[in-house]
């Protein structure tokens, strides 16, 4: 079974922080996806990656950076973190074609 | 931007009874994945439908995909309280390869 593990399940930072959110992989996927989910938006595509150091912007980018300098490891960056980014984020893999995606079990983030 | 929106947000039913939700995109898909959202937990792949006016069905849950590749629904027969939660449709962005564009989410609620 795929596994796809973020760091945090809880975070709570303060305005203006650095805040980096960590996801792993250990199904050797070339595609990996960052979403954040919120009440009535369904996910929306921050960033994602299809393979190592290649990134690009998704449907929402403006405040996000994100880092992956290994296939297994998918890192979004928060470079001054704000209350309107406080949301649950969900990281993604997948393999290629039309395969599906596998999901993190989220890390809800609050900007306080 | 292409979109892809889901009706109802929100549906409750008492067990036992049948449950559809509908996800229309502004532009055609080469294929539509529907994915489950238990409460609290993270998305979950159920199914991928490709060709044009295809139907699958995993037991109580019957899957279309439409004749003009627009359109998808889902329909569960006899809803039970596992059935509980957030379905999802998605489907890649046109040119977009590996990215998927999420639907608006159907949120679940089955009373005994």
């Amino acid at each position: 079974d795929v596994k796809v593990t973020q760091s945090s399940r809880y975070l709570v930072k303060r305005t203006g922080e650095k805040v980096f959110l960590e996801c792993v992989q250990d199904m050797d996927h070339e595609n990996m996806f960052w979403y954040r989910q919120d009440p009535g938006l369904g996910l929306r595509l921050i960033y994602f990656s299809y393979d190592v150091k290649m990134k690009e912007k998704g449907d929402i980018p403006e405040g996000y950076s994100v880092s992956r300098e290994k296939k297994e490891r998918f890192s979004l960056i928060l470079e001054s973190a704000s209350t309107n980014q406080t949301s649950m984020y969900l990281c993604a893999s997948k393999g290629t074609g039309n395969s599906p995606l596998h999901f993190g079990n989220g890390t809800r983030l609050t900007v306080t | 931007g292409q979109q892809v929106m889901q009706i109802p947000q929100y549906q409750h039913v008492q067990e036992g009874e049948d449950f559809t939700t509908y996800c229309n995109s502004s532009t055609t898909l080469s294929n539509i994945q529907w994915y489950k959202q238990r409460p609290g937990g993270h998305p979950v792949f159920l199914i991928q439908l490709v060709k044009s006016g295809e139907v699958k069905k995993q037991k109580r849950l019957t899957f279309q995909f439409g004749e003009a590749k627009k359109n998808s629904s889902l329909h569960i027969t006899a809803t039970q309280t596992t059935d509980v939660g957030t379905y999802f449709c998605a489907g890649p962005l046109t040119g977009g390869g590996n990215k998927l564009t999420f639907g608006t989410g159907t949120q679940l609620k089955v009373e005994l």
